[in-house]
């Protein structure tokens, strides 16, 4: 159980273009949803969490107009990359916990590169 | 929320004991000590938590000191796909909770 999913998998793109990455709870409702990325050899870093039907709480230092996240429903949150430029290029992962825990379940991460 | 400390890697043998040290001196009473691992290029995974008692479960055992200012994960019998780095991380259950990312330890595991 507490299976979380991310589409895509991995994405190319030209500079300038927007790219959007699906973060699913596949097999129960998540309270709260977050996003991090991760550089080469780096640890993965928080960049907003996001609870369904408000807007997302972004860290310090993270553009909220350019990194655009939507937490419609209880199973799904979207974090949109707009204006992407090569320095964007990263590992983007998804977590999500459910009511009451403190566990979060990651999903597989989305490789973005940006041309 | 409280920082932690680990070693940035080792190794083990596989077959034997993997003992991953973090020092999380700052921690506070309400705050428990959780612990992921990341195998390349894939999303951290669950491994075990505790708040002051020492924990086992099917993949590892967790064993906290009694002044809460160390834990060490204990994989009891290392595998070569156990070669991951692993992070601890301490949480607070008092109000929103997020997690913080150390740069955790690299585990090697050699055959």
């Amino acid at each position: 159980g507490a299976v979380v999913s991310q589409h895509p998998s991995r994405v190319i793109c030209k500079s300038g273009t927007s790219v959007k990455i699906e973060c699913r709870s596949l097999d129960f409702q998540a309270t709260t949803m977050f996003w991090y990325r991760q550089f080469p050899k780096k640890s993965l870093m928080l960049m907003a969490t996001s609870n369904e039907g408000s807007k997302a709480t972004y860290e310090q230092g993270v553009e909220k107009d350019k990194f655009l996240i939507n937490h419609a429903s209880l199973t799904l949150s979207t974090l949109t990359v707009t204006s992407a430029h090569p320095e964007d290029s990263s590992f983007y992962i998804c977590s999500a916990d459910s009511r009451g825990a403190y566990e979060q379940y990651f999903g597989p991460g989305t490789r973005l590169t940006v041309t | 929320d409280a920082k932690t400390t680990q070693p940035p890697s080792m190794d083990c043998a596989e077959g034997r004991a993997a003992n991953l040290p973090c020092n999380h001196s700052t921690i506070s009473g309400n705050e428990y000590v959780y612990w992921y691992r990341q195998i390349h290029s894939q999303g951290p995974q669950y491994i075990i938590h505790g708040l002051k008692n020492n924990e086992t479960n099917e993949m590892a055992s967790l064993i906290i000191t009694e002044d809460r200012k160390s834990s060490t994960l204990i994989l009891p019998h290392a595998t070569l796909r156990d070669t991951a780095v692993y992070y601890c991380i301490v949480i607070s259950t008092s109000g929103t909770y997020k997690y913080i990312f150390g740069t955790g330890t690299r585990l090697k595991v050699l055959a």
